[in-house]
């Protein structure tokens, strides 16, 4: 089965808290990537990478940093933590080889900046 | 960046009803694909299409590529209490060589029993 796992499914942080968000993929998959999920708007993509130490901006990633150092493993920084990046975090992974390749979610990480 | 539109966002539905769910875009995708995430969990594929024209049937759900590549639909027939859930679709950003997976902003569906 492959597998997804983000690091905390709930976290509480304060206002100007350097945060780490850590996902790991068992899959080998090229690609990862950073959504966040708020109502109404969908997922929007934070950040992605396709390769070790590669890294491409989304659409929102401002207040946000990334770091992949290894194939299986991609963090997402929020530098200073603010109450507007409260939300849902979702880590997926994807080989994107193939138009029919699947990405694979985690669980989901519930942020609260307070 | 390519942008996929959803709709409708929110849909109510009595179970035994009919419901179709579109996706839009100005851009051609290479495919489009459908996920549903159930809530406390991560969206899970249901179907990639990636022939303009193409239908795919899975069960009582039936999606179908548009003869442009540039929008899919999805539709269940007969809804169920079961096929409650966020509805998303997905698809490959083009302008991006390196495989950015952009979605829409999804369709919350509840089927009342």
């Amino acid at each position: 089965d492959v597998k997804v796992t983000q690091s905390s499914r709930y976290l509480v942080k304060r206002t100007g808290e350097k945060v780490f968000l850590e996902c790991v993929q068992d899959m080998d998959h090229e690609n990862m990537f950073w959504y966040r999920q708020d109502p109404g708007l969908g997922l929007r993509l934070i950040y992605f990478s396709y390769d070790v130490k590669m890294k491409e901006k989304g659409d929102i990633p401002e207040g946000y940093s990334v770091s992949r150092e290894k194939k299986e493993r991609f963090s997402l920084i929020l530098e200073s933590a603010s109450t507007n990046q409260t939300s849902m975090y979702l880590c997926a992974s994807t080989f994107l080889r193939s138009l029919e390749d699947e990405a694979f979610f985690g669980q989901g990480t519930r942020l609260t900046v307070v | 960046t390519q942008l996929l539109e959803q709709s409708p966002q929110f849909l109510s539905i009595q179970e035994g009803e009919n419901l179709t769910v579109y996706c839009n875009s100005s851009s051609v995708f290479s495919s489009l694909q459908w996920y549903r995430q159930e809530p406390g969990e991560g969206p899970v594929l249901l179907v990639t299409v990636v022939t303009g024209g193409e239908v795919k049937k899975l069960k009582r759900l039936t999606f179908q590529f548009g003869d442009a590549r540039k929008d899919s639909s999805l539709h269940i027939t007969a809804a169920q209490p079961g096929d409650t859930g966020l509805y998303l679709c997905a698809g490959e950003d083009g302008s991006s060589n390196t495989g950015k997976l952009i979605f829409g902003q999804g369709t919350t569906l509840q089927v009342k029993p």
